[in-house]
């Protein structure tokens, strides 16, 4: 299964700030997934990222507050814009290696904003 | 869209004993992927097994099984043997050729000296 390399592993941001998290992968992948696990809850999608296409978002998530690159096959950056203590949250990247065997995950970045 | 329920928030269970945690899904798809995946404190999701919809046979890996039910839409993870390291959040996950992952609420499990 693909290795993926997440950074940072947490931070404490101040609100108004941004902050962009990145995911390194071991091996080419098509698509790149970026999640949202807030306190004590399950992990919600933010946006799938193609590489040399525009991210497509889920519902409640916009391009202005998560801005994504995909600029190659192996790397992929979530920003988490303007924040503010809501955004507070573990944030998580996810490929689906070829011949499939099930998702692989980033080791998460904790985000605290204060 | 599917859904993924788990009807147990909590759980523990003493070292040793057996455990089993419960999963229902809902889904019009015939063809589809269930999984469970472990979340200790460190916040890394590790696939613990999976199950292939086609498959009738129950997957097991080590300590590990499901109870997979497809007609009822249930996938159960039975964990033998309990140890401390079981100590996590479990979710339950579906996936479906759309290329979505779609997770539980999560299990939260204890096991106690």
């Amino acid at each position: 299964s693909a290795v993926i390399s997440q950074k940072p592993s947490r931070d404490i941001c101040q609100r108004g700030t941004s902050l962009t998290i990145q995911c390194q992968v071991d091996s080419q992948v098509t698509m790149m997934f970026w999640y949202r696990q807030q306190p004590g809850q399950s992990l919600t999608l933010i946006a799938t990222a193609n590489q040399g296409s525009e991210a497509t978002y889920e519902s409640g998530f916009v391009i202005d507050k998560f801005p994504i690159s995909r600029p190659n096959l192996t790397f992929s950056t979530l920003t988490v814009s303007n924040m503010s203590p809501e955004d507070s949250s573990i944030y998580l990247c996810s490929v689906a290696p070829q011949g499939f065997y099930g998702y692989t995950f980033g080791s998460g970045t904790r985000l605290t904003v204060v | 869209a599917q859904t993924v329920t788990q009807s147990q928030p909590e759980m523990s269970v003493q070292e040793a004993e057996t455990v089993t945690l419960s999963c229902t899904y809902d889904t019009s798809e015939n063809n589809y992927y269930l999984f469970w995946y472990k979340q200790p404190p460190s916040r890394q999701m590790i696939l613990v097994i999976r199950q292939e919809a086609y498959k009738q046979q129950n997957a097991t890996e080590n300590r590990f099984s499901v109870n997979f039910q497809k007609a009822a839409k249930s996938f159960s993870l039975k964990i033998s043997d309990s140890q401390l390291g079981d100590t996590a959040m479990y979710f339950c996950a579906f996936y479906n050729a759309g290329n979505m992952l779609t997770f539980g609420g999560g299990t939260r499990l204890m096991v106690k000296p």
